[in-house]
């Protein structure tokens, strides 16, 4: 079965501080990942997600996925956080044909 | 804005009614999923449509039933509430259905609470 881990409910990071928001997954056959972001009272926009290729995925509002197969880990990084980057952050798997299956999320205070 | 859109934004109602919620996919895409969002399960995959034809199945209780019309908007249908389906009900649609590159788009979602 198909699953996603975000070992963290909370991550706490100083404005201007590298970020990181963890995630492992397990599937069978090859994975298909993806962050999403929630805003209060928002729904889930997409970041971004890695299909195949490249291991370091950029996406939207300067965030990056780092895929590692031998890990079987998609980490979510900024190298600088902002206030503004407060909010709660999903990881998701999906193999073809299937829907998302996310995991229980993280939420992310940037302090100024 | 993802170009979804759902109605109503919050929904408030008494236990054993029945409720429909609207979800309207970006313009172009084939494919709708719903999602429900509570305390206690997280985000679960309900049901998925793809130009009219149910394509999956999640968790979804046989209280629960949805479709998609011909013009692409889909409805899902809540009946005989219980308390415990308080959540915030999520639609979301893609292009396609089932293709791994294929990214899902989010509404705003629908605040369901039942009293």
């Amino acid at each position: 079965a198909q699953s996603v881990a975000q070992p963290e409910d909370q991550v706490n990071v100083a404005e201007g501080n590298p970020l990181t928001v963890k995630c492992t997954y397990s599937v069978s056959g090859n994975p298909y990942l993806f962050w999403y972001v929630q805003y209060p009272n928002r729904g889930l926009q997409f970041l971004l997600k890695y299909i195949t290729g490249d291991n370091l995925v950029k996406g939207s509002y300067g965030f990056e996925a780092e895929f590692n197969k031998s890990q079987t880990s998609f980490h979510l990084k900024k190298p600088s956080a902002l206030v503004s980057d407060s909010a709660l952050y999903f990881c998701a798997v999906r193999q073809a044909g299937t829907a998302l299956i996310f995991g229980k999320g993280t939420t992310l205070s940037v302090s100024s | 804005d993802s170009g979804v859109t759902q109605t109503p934004k919050h929904l408030i109602t008494a236990t054993g009614q029945r409720v429909t919620l609207r979800c309207s996919p970006r313009s172009g895409d084939l494919s709708v999923y719903w999602y429900q969002q509570s305390l206690d399960q997280g985000l679960q995959f309900l049901i998925q449509y793809y130009n009219g034809e149910e394509r999956a199945k999640g968790n979804i209780l046989e209280r629960f039933s949805a479709q998609q019309f011909p013009d692409l908007h889909s409805e899902l249908n809540l009946s005989s509430l219980e308390l415990g389906d308080s959540a915030l009900y999520f639609c979301a649609s893609s292009v396609v259905a089932g293709t791994p590159t294929d990214t899902q788009y989010f509404g705003p979602g629908t605040r369901l609470t039942v009293l």
